[in-house]
């Protein structure tokens, strides 16, 4: 069955850095999203992507985040300098319709320290 | 209120038994549902879409009320495996258009013991 891959499953960065999240979505897919889950609390959705643009996103998704489908296959979130609130979960999802359920990476554990 | 509100659990239930998740969304445009599990640490997995008419996939049932803006999980003849969180789940925002953006409830969490 196709699935959602991210790399790294673990990233550890100085705070002020930046990083790159990276994911493969399924490849029949047309929408890919990121989400965030920090420890303990529910899952909570970051942006949005189809035809190359964002297409909505959240209070969370500031200037200092930023995404990308750099070739037909990756779909990358950056972080400019990143905060210690920003630890958490990153999950990156695909779906073939906006309204079709989600299929979610394994995600990739950001600590900052 | 809540955008999603789910039983706080967590439910402790003998392998055999039966058990129900219930959920309420406050958006009226939501335009569509989904139950998902989540395992410690790990990513939300689909369980199953919810449709207006209800429906059902093995041991697990599904209904929505869109009327009074609430969903709900029946779990029959629970297994070891169904040990879990359970995600309450919603597409759409106020406006009624979607994006895709989903709205995750805080979870329940399952136990099923021996």
């Amino acid at each position: 069955e196709p699935e959602v891959t991210q790399t790294p499953s673990h990233q550890v960065t100085q705070m002020g850095q930046e990083v790159i999240l990276r994911c493969v979505p399924i490849s029949n897919h047309l929408y890919f999203y990121w989400y965030r889950q920090i420890l303990g609390q529910k899952v909570e959705f970051l942006v949005s992507f189809y035809n190359n643009e964002i297409s909505e996103k959240s209070e969370i998704f500031d200037d200092q985040f930023s995404v990308e489908r750099p070739d037909g296959s990756n779909f990358t979130l950056k972080i400019r300098s990143t905060k210690l609130e920003d630890s958490a979960m990153y999950f990156c999802a695909s779906g073939q319709g906006s309204n079709q359920p989600q299929h979610f990476g394994d995600g990739t554990r950001l600590s900052i320290l | 209120r809540k955008e999603v509100e789910q039983d706080p659990g967590p439910f402790n239930v003998p392998e055999g038994a039966t058990v129900a998740f219930n959920c309420t969304y406050s958006n009226s445009a939501s335009q569509s549902f989904f139950w998902y599990r989540q395992d410690c640490r790990k990513e939300p997995k689909l369980l199953m879409s919810v449709y207006s008419s209800g429906n059902e996939d093995g041991r697990f049932t599904a209904q929505l009320n869109r009327a009074s803006q609430y969903i709900s999980l029946l779990i029959r003849d629970s297994k070891l495996s169904d040990s879990a969180t359970y995600l309450c789940v919603v597409n759409g925002d106020e406006q009624g258009t979607s994006y895709g953006k989903l709205t995750f409830g805080q979870g329940t969490i399952l136990t099923v013991h021996p």
